[in-house]
């Protein structure tokens, strides 16, 4: 079975610029997370989704959104870059959304994003 | 962002010892979960917990969900090089709509 791919892998924007960064879950996982990773913050919580929905948001301005389409793959945005949004973007898929093994999330290799 | 606190932050240890990490939190957490992650990759979940004292064990790795729910410990046994890399605790407390809070990371480096 495929693990979670994310494209593109590596990234370099311009300051101003915008970004869509795209997350294929694991065949048959319905949620989709996306975490941000930096040296100085570790690793944060962006969004999560479940069935095309929003079911929980992280503490980031509303430069970043994401989506979710019907066949679960996910993207995620970003407007109007800054320097301090350079890091690794993660994304996750797991099975369902709630408690217990079904929770249990698989990370892709990220996408590293540089802007200058 | 609210993050866990993971003990140590780093270690060097030699070949063949044993390794132990932990995280405490704050809050109560329904669920912890140990994550390994290497340079340029993500983070590969190793083990997970789902009860109070639960012992739960993924060959030489053997996780604990503390008593109080609100810390949670890993130990590795006679390491190898392949050891190396970034251990993640990350806990998530209870009801649907909880996210995940990730530690902070202990580096782990095995001297051969």
């Amino acid at each position: 079975k495929a693990g979670v791919t994310q494209t593109p892998r590596y990234l370099i924007k311009t300051r101003g610029q915008q970004v869509t960064l795209s997350c294929s879950p694991i065949s048959g996982h319905r949620s989709v997370s996306w975490y941000q990773q930096t040296p100085g913050q570790g690793l944060q919580f962006l969004f999560e989704y479940f069935s095309e929905t929003q079911r929980n948001k992280g503490n980031f301005p509303g430069r970043f959104s994401g989506r979710q389409f019907s066949n679960s793959r996910s993207e995620m945005n970003v407007s109007t870059l800054e320097l301090g949004d350079s890091a690794l973007y993660l994304c996750a898929s797991s099975l369902g959304w709630g408690q217990g093994p079904s929770y249990e999330q698989y990370f892709g290799p990220g996408t590293r994003l540089t802007v200058t | 962002g609210q993050q866990l606190n993971q003990s140590p932050q780093s270690m060097f240890i030699q070949e063949g010892e044993d390794v132990s990490m932990n995280c405490t939190s704050s809050s109560i957490f329904n669920t912890w979960l140990w994550y390994k992650q290497d340079p340029g990759e993500g983070p590969v979940l190793l083990i997970a917990l789902y009860k109070a004292g639960e012992l739960t064990s993924n060959g030489r790795l053997t996780a604990q969900f503390g008593i109080t729910r609100k810390d949670s410990f890993l130990n590795i046994s006679a390491s190898i090089p392949s050891d190396v890399g970034i251990y993640f605790c990350a806990g998530r407390g209870s009801g649907g709509y909880q996210k995940v809070t990730f530690g902070t990371g202990t580096k782990l480096q095995v001297i051969p």
